[in-house]
């Protein structure tokens, strides 16, 4: 257990679908992520939030939203996605967006049909 | 930008020593980190290197050349349980954004 959770842990939608997934962190940290993993590519960074506000959005297409509502939760808001929007994605957490180390949580795998 | 390079691949057998390598052409440097995935599990941290030269620790050691751009995560005396993704990431001069590269997949056969 890294103290980063995710949730749900599976998701299969279709592509007129509007899904969240959530992750939680307890750890005490100012800074989270989203990263997005597709098999046999490096992991993406989406989305970077220090104290609560957005500080990167790396060129994510629009149906891709995030939600920092506290220093503890990040959500990502899924609207109308494309199959090749299927991957794993993962959650991180540091002390700050400076500090070395990222905790991950064990990620939502996506399925788009 | 980062550019990172890593096999794709490794096999070895349990108690022997594997080197996986790692390169790396930034815009930026500052620090280079080595983590560790199992199949279906978060990525977890191995090591850290922002200055040239080898950090140990336990069976795993890791090294830095930041004027070859060159990593290598050493793990020795293998067990089972080191079967693994092992992935290297660069962190560029802004701090908070780690490039990855797209990972070794590490089997270790008995």
């Amino acid at each position: 257990e890294t103290g980063v959770t995710q949730t749900p842990r599976h998701l299969v939608m279709g592509m007129t679908n509007k899904k969240s997934l959530k992750c939680e962190q307890h750890l005490g940290h100012n800074a989270m992520y989203w990263y997005k993993q597709s098999a046999k590519k490096p992991l993406e960074l989406m989305f970077v939030y220090s104290l609560e506000e957005r500080v990167e959005n790396n060129s994510v297409p629009s149906r891709f939203s995030p939600e920092c509502p506290n220093s503890s939760h990040l959500f990502l808001h899924l609207h109308t996605l494309q199959p090749e929007d299927s991957a794993l994605y993962l959650c991180a957490s540091s002390h700050s967006t400076g500090f070395n180390e990222q905790f991950f949580g064990p990620g939502t795998r996506l399925t788009v049909l | 930008g980062q550019n990172i390079d890593q096999p794709t691949e490794m096999t070895a057998t349990e108690g022997a020593i594997v080197q996986i390598n790692c390169t790396y052409q930034t815009s930026g440097f500052n620090g280079l980190f080595w983590y560790q995935q199992h199949a279906g599990e978060a990525p977890t941290f191995l090591s850290y290197n922002v200055l040239d030269g080898l950090e140990e620790k336990g069976r795993f050691s890791s090294f830095l050349s930041r004027s070859k751009g060159y990593s290598y995560l050493l793990l020795k005396e293998l067990q089972m349980k080191d079967s693994a993704s092992y992935l290297c990431a660069v962190r560029d001069l802004n701090d908070y954004k780690l490039s990855f590269g797209a990972g070794t997949t590490v089997t270790v056969r008995a």
